[in-house]
């Protein structure tokens, strides 16, 4: 089946505009996540949804990052007032979550954005 | 708080050598432990994992030892291929489909 997919893969910005992404998660999944990866470096956890939980957001570096997401479906991070340490690639990741089994992360393709 | 150290940040071998790269946690509760291997430009694929109830895994040319009193787990990758050369990160997790926190990641490459 498909897998997780992103948009857009490529985003250039101006310093100050705000942007957002997109994830589609594999159908079925349950927890959805955000990832940030800064150039030659290690992913960086976000935020966190599962199912009807409120989510985790221990992760969002500032209050001018956020996310949403629809049921199990569709999320959404936004930045507001992009700075240039924002610049990054961006992924998300989907599994399905269940009593008694573990935690399978499938990653997108990621977003990289540029902020000038 | 949440931690995960990883080492060597890169390493080089000769093609048909061993790499062993090795990962520490900080959080006692993770009972999760995944490989991911991210080639240049790609997503991070999942490689081979291991769960807390289990001292080690193999699948073919991989293999994952953990030691939970220690904290520590660690990939063995034999009989090394040039196609085996790309960043490889260590994570670990608690239960019931926790964040992941990653390792900084190693940089193998694998001469012919």
């Amino acid at each position: 089946g498909a897998g997780v997919s992103q948009s857009p893969s490529n985003k250039v910005t101006e310093k100050g505009k705000d942007v957002e992404l997109r994830c589609d998660p594999i159908s079925g999944h349950t927890a959805l996540y955000w990832y940030r990866q800064r150039l030659g470096q290690g992913l960086e956890f976000l935020i966190y949804f599962q199912g009807n939980s409120a989510p985790d957001k221990s992760g969002l570096p500032s209050d001018r990052f956020s996310a949403e997401r629809t049921g199990e479906s569709v999320s959404t991070l936004t930045i507001q007032r992009t700075q240039q340490e924002d610049s990054a690639v961006y992924l998300c990741a989907s599994s399905l979550v269940r009593l008694l089994t573990y935690n399978e992360q499938f990653f997108g393709p990621g977003t990289r954005l540029t902020v000038l | 708080g949440e931690n995960v150290e990883q080492h060597p940040s890169t390493l080089s071998v000769q093609e048909g050598d061993s790499a062993v790269i090795k990962c520490t946690y900080s959080d006692s509760a993770s009972n999760y432990f995944p490989w991911y291997k991210q080639e240049l430009g790609k997503r991070p694929q999942l490689i081979i994992d291991i769960r807390s109830n289990v001292g080690e895994k193999k699948d073919q040319r991989i293999a994952v030892t953990l030691n939970k009193t220690a904290k520590h787990f660690s990939l063995h990758i034999t009989e090394t291929q040039p196609e085996d050369s790309a960043v490889y990160f260590c994570a670990a997790s608690k239960p019931w489909g926790g964040k992941l926190i990653f390792g900084q990641g190693t940089e193998l490459s694998v001469k012919p």
